[in-house]
């Protein structure tokens, strides 16, 4: 398997734009989650989803932030609009099987909001 | 409200010593802990797990403490190498598949 994958790897954009990170999962596995990582917070989860559904949004740092995930191979998260504070990686990451599942990361998008 | 500590954020040791690091918790339950790797500009990497009724867990030069009671668990690396170099992460999971990480310890293996 290729892995989770991710895109863009790096994106800068300017403030108040939108800006879109995509997300494929490991085929088959049946939680997808969001993770965003920077020095001063280290690894914080956003959002989470179970079977397309999403099941815990309490990371979403405010309204400006949604996450999609129309279907069981691709996830969006997305930022509207952007802000400096907003510069971190963000990680989508994939699992199967609760209850002590490995956690798969993807490579990371580096966004950078200037 | 939950928190996750590990040991000083650099560890720095000589090759073929024991590394030792600490993760350790506070109002949680969790159901398992596990261990991830990150190196520079990749993605955390899964180590081991360990279960809320397990002590301890190995693997090749890796093992992992698990204590409930001191809500703490250690991870060691025997007989470390250079390559060994990287910033490990644990993490609390919860039954319901919620995984919340620790801000990780940047080990750094001397030759």
């Amino acid at each position: 398997d290729a892995g989770v994958i991710q895109s863009p790897r790096h994106e800068v954009t300017e403030m108040g734009q939108e800006v879109t990170l995509r997300c494929k999962p490991i085929s088959g596995h049946d939680y997808l989650f969001w993770y965003r990582q920077t020095m001063m917070r280290g690894l914080e989860l956003l959002i989470y989803f179970n079977n397309n559904v999403p099941i815990d949004d309490s990371g979403m740092p405010e309204d400006r932030f949604s996450a999609k995930m129309p279907n069981a191979s691709f996830s969006t998260l997305k930022i509207q609009p952007s802000e400096p504070r907003d510069s971190a990686v963000y990680f989508c990451a994939s699992s199967l099987v609760k209850g002590g599942n490995t956690i798969y990361f993807g490579e990371g998008s580096w966004l950078t909001v200037v | 409200s939950q928190k996750i500590e590990q040991n000083s954020e650099a560890l720095n040791i000589q090759e073929g010593k024991t590394a030792t690091l600490t993760c350790n918790y506070t109002n949680y339950s969790p159901a398992y802990l596990q261990w991830y790797r990150q190196d520079p500009g990749r993605g955390p990497v899964f180590l081991l797990l360990i279960r809320e009724n397990e002590k301890e867990k190995r693997k090749e030069r890796l093992k992992v403490t698990f204590d409930t009671t001191l809500k703490q668990s250690l991870f060691h690396i025997t007989a470390s190498q250079p390559a060994d170099s990287a910033t490990y992460l644990c993490a609390l999971g919860n039954n319901a598949g919620k995984s919340t990480f620790g801000d990780g310890t940047t080990l750094t293996v001397k030759p």
